[in-house]
């Protein structure tokens, strides 16, 4: 399996556009995770998914962020619109989580918000 | 509420020395407890983690933890320390039945040849 996979890797844009990040889990397993990764907030849980349902999105910081998954192989994590303090690397994740098992992050998207 | 406390956010040590890295948690119930690993440039890969049983656990790159039930803690630890592993280190809590995966705020671990 190829892992996690997001895309794109980096993605710089102007203020005021719509960004859609991009996230492929591992085939199997029945949940997702959408992290950011900032300097002054660390590793923040925006929204994570059971088998294509969201189930807790209270780490989304506000209205313009919105997260689906259509499938259980595609998810998406849309900024409308986007703002420069939202610039971050956003990473998903995904896992089995009976029996403890670990999740496993994607590549991570870094995205800068001009 | 469940949370994960790094108190150092930053541990520099000599190549060959033991490394330590510390970590305490806050979870209802069992804790089921991961240690991660982030480069530059990289995404989060995982070292180890305790579920149940010994309280040693062994993971790659020759790591392992030590969960400490009555002080709630599960400290990272190498017994001879690499350049190679200077490195972001997280340590990561979810509670038997909460799906949520809360992260420490890392520790920024440097090894000085």
């Amino acid at each position: 399996d190829a892992g996690v996979i997001q895309s794109p890797r980096h993605e710089v844009t102007e203020m005021g556009q719509e960004v859609t990040l991009r996230c492929k889990p591992i085939s199997g397993h029945d949940y997702l995770f959408w992290y950011r990764q900032t300097m002054m907030r660390g590793l923040e849980l925006l929204i994570y998914f059971n088998n294509n349902v969201p189930i807790d999105d209270s780490g989304m910081p506000e209205d313009r962020f919105s997260a689906k998954m259509p499938n259980a192989s595609f998810s998406t994590l849309k900024i409308q619109p986007s703002e420069p303090r939202d610039s971050a690397v956003y990473f998903c994740a995904s896992s089995f989580i009976r029996g403890g098992t670990e999740a496993f992050f994607g590549q991570g998207t870094r995205l800068t918000v001009v | 509420a469940q949370s994960v406390a790094q108190p150092e956010d930053q541990v520099n040590v000599a190549e060959g020395n033991p490394l330590t890295v510390k970590c305490t948690y806050s979870v209802s119930g069992n804790p089921y407890l991961f240690w991660y690993v982030q480069y530059p440039n990289r995404g989060l890969q995982f070292l180890l983690k305790y579920i149940t049983g010994d309280n040693l656990v062994k993971g790659s790159y020759g790591f392992e933890a030590e969960f400490n039930k009555s002080q709630t803690s599960f400290h990272l630890k190498k017994p001879s320390a690499l350049v190679s592993d200077s490195a972001l280190y997280f340590c990561a809590v979810r509670g038997f039945n909460d799906y949520k995966l809360s992260f420490g705020a890392g520790t920024t671990v440097t090894v000085r040849a």
